[in-house]
């Protein structure tokens, strides 16, 4: 069974550095890309980018460039999205999917994060 | 940029049949896909290229294009299908990914 499970919710302060996790189990991890979405509250989807776990390779979102950095450890079969310094502006729910080769399609999803970046 | 369009809300009765729209000019190029999100979970794929159903996903559920707009349609709509639907494509090089701004389904 394929999942993709996330790490729990986090309360931070503005300026504070954030690494979450999503680890992926059930399926070959190093041969599907790994996408990040944001959900701002009450918002719709953001695509924020992708990592390819087997190279390590990524693309992003020209939004969020230089704003977070996808990275993955493939030895524990986990996709990261980190923030350097946090703004109240990322406090939002942020999910990962995983991008089936054959269909171009995010198949599978965590449960999602939620991030609270607050003074 | 590039954008898809999708109109905020849709209401229907049960029974009747919804239509929710997306839109964009690089639909031509690109697939599409939609997903729903029902509060408080993760969304979910219920079509991909355009008009293919995953194992799983009911058949009064299909998709349609013409030009440059996909269309989602539900027929016989339930109370279980209120939720959050959302396109998503990519761009014309396809490799940016984008979704639409979601489309509140209303089942009244």
């Amino acid at each position: 069974e394929v999942q993709l499970v996330q790490s729990g919710a986090d309360v931070k302060k503005p300026g504070e550095s954030l690494k979450i996790s999503c680890q992926g189990s059930g399926y070959s991890f190093t041969t599907y890309w790994i996408a990040w979405v944001r959900q701002m509250p009450g918002k719709g989807l953001e695509w924020m980018g992708l990592i390819y776990p087997g190279s390590s390779e990524t693309k992003y979102s020209p939004s969020f460039q230089g704003q977070v950095t996808i990275s993955a450890d493939k030895s524990i079969t986990t996709a990261y999205l980190q923030w350097n310094s946090l703004k109240a502006s990322d406090t939002a729910m942020y999910f990962c999917a995983r991008l089936a080769a054959a269909s171009d399609a995010f198949d599978f999803w965590g449960q999602g994060t939620m991030v609270t970046v607050s003074s | 940029s590039y954008e898809l369009t999708q109109p905020p809300s849709v209401s229907v009765s049960p029974g009747q049949t919804a239509r929710i729209t997306c839109s964009a000019d690089a639909l031509t190029t690109q697939y599409a896909y939609w997903y729903q999100q029902k509060p408080g979970q993760a969304p979910v794929l219920l079509i991909y290229k355009d008009s293919e159903r995953p194992s799983g996903i009911p058949e009064r559920l299909s998709a349609s294009r013409t030009g440059t707009t996909v269309t989602l349609i539900i027929n016989g709509v339930q109370a279980e299908d209120e939720a959050d639907y959302y396109c998503q494509s990519a761009d014309s090089s396809g490799t940016y990914r984008i979704f639409g701004g979601g489309t509140k389904l209303t089942v009244l």
